[in-house]
């Protein structure tokens, strides 16, 4: 079956825009997290839907939001982009709420703010 | 919240050799504790994982073993091989929920070196 699929995969922006980025779950998964990575930071918790709600929400200001559709694809958005955003932003679908089981990653969207 | 603190941050091995990843919890209530192995340009995969109810679980040439009382789990992979270099998160959580989270720690680089 198909995969988690992110888009885009990369993208350069500038301080100040904004950028919307996309998540398709695997078929019949109803859970979506996003996490940012930088290098020495790991994997950061930004928020999961569950079912079109959010479920939880990590220490990540205001200007990073994300919403859930009915057929589970989520988007995230972050406004005001500052140079610190640069960042790997990964998403991960599965069956239940992330923490219960297995979560499968897409391969990430590459922001650049320049 | 949960803390999960990670180490070492790298590690070098000779084919063949093994290797230890060590993490530790802060969460006495956490009770799930997955492996995630990242390759270059791909998002993190898991590879094993356990539940406080069991103390050690195995999988071929990797194992994780658990120390509730201490709150320490590790990674140990056997007779390594180049294809296991990449970089490797621990993660724990209380087992999903509202309002708990799936924490993950900020990665070992491996190398195994031929």
């Amino acid at each position: 079956k198909a995969g988690v699929t992110q888009t885009p995969r990369y993208l350069i922006k500038t301080r100040g825009q904004q950028v919307t980025l996309s998540c398709s779950p695997i078929s019949g998964h109803r859970s979506v997290s996003w996490y940012q990575q930088t290098p020495g930071q790991g994997l950061q918790f930004l928020f999961e839907y569950f079912s079109e709600t959010q479920r939880n929400k990590g220490n990540f200001p205001g200007r990073f939001s994300g919403r859930q559709f009915s057929n589970s694809r989520s988007e995230m958005n972050v406004s005001t982009l500052e140079l610190g955003d640069s960042a790997l932003y990964l998403c991960a679908s599965s069956l239940e709420l992330a923490g219960t089981g297995e979560l499968f990653f897409g391969e990430g969207s590459r922001l650049t703010v320049l | 919240g949960e803390n999960v603190e990670q180490h070492p941050s790298t590690l070098s091995v000779q084919e063949g050799d093994s290797a230890v990843i060590k993490c530790t919890y802060s969460d006495s209530a956490s009770n799930y504790f997955p492996w995630y192995k990242q390759e270059l340009g791909k998002g993190p995969q898991l590879i094993i994982d356990i539940r406080s109810n069991v103390g050690e679980k195995k999988d071929q040439r990797i194992a994780v073993t658990l120390n509730k009382t201490a709150k320490h789990f590790s990674l140990h992979i056997t007779e390594t091989q180049p294809e296991d270099s990449a970089v490797y998160f621990c993660a724990a959580s209380r087992g999903g929920g509202s309002n708990y989270k799936l924490t993950f720690g900020k990665g070992t680089l491996l190398t195994v070196n031929p």
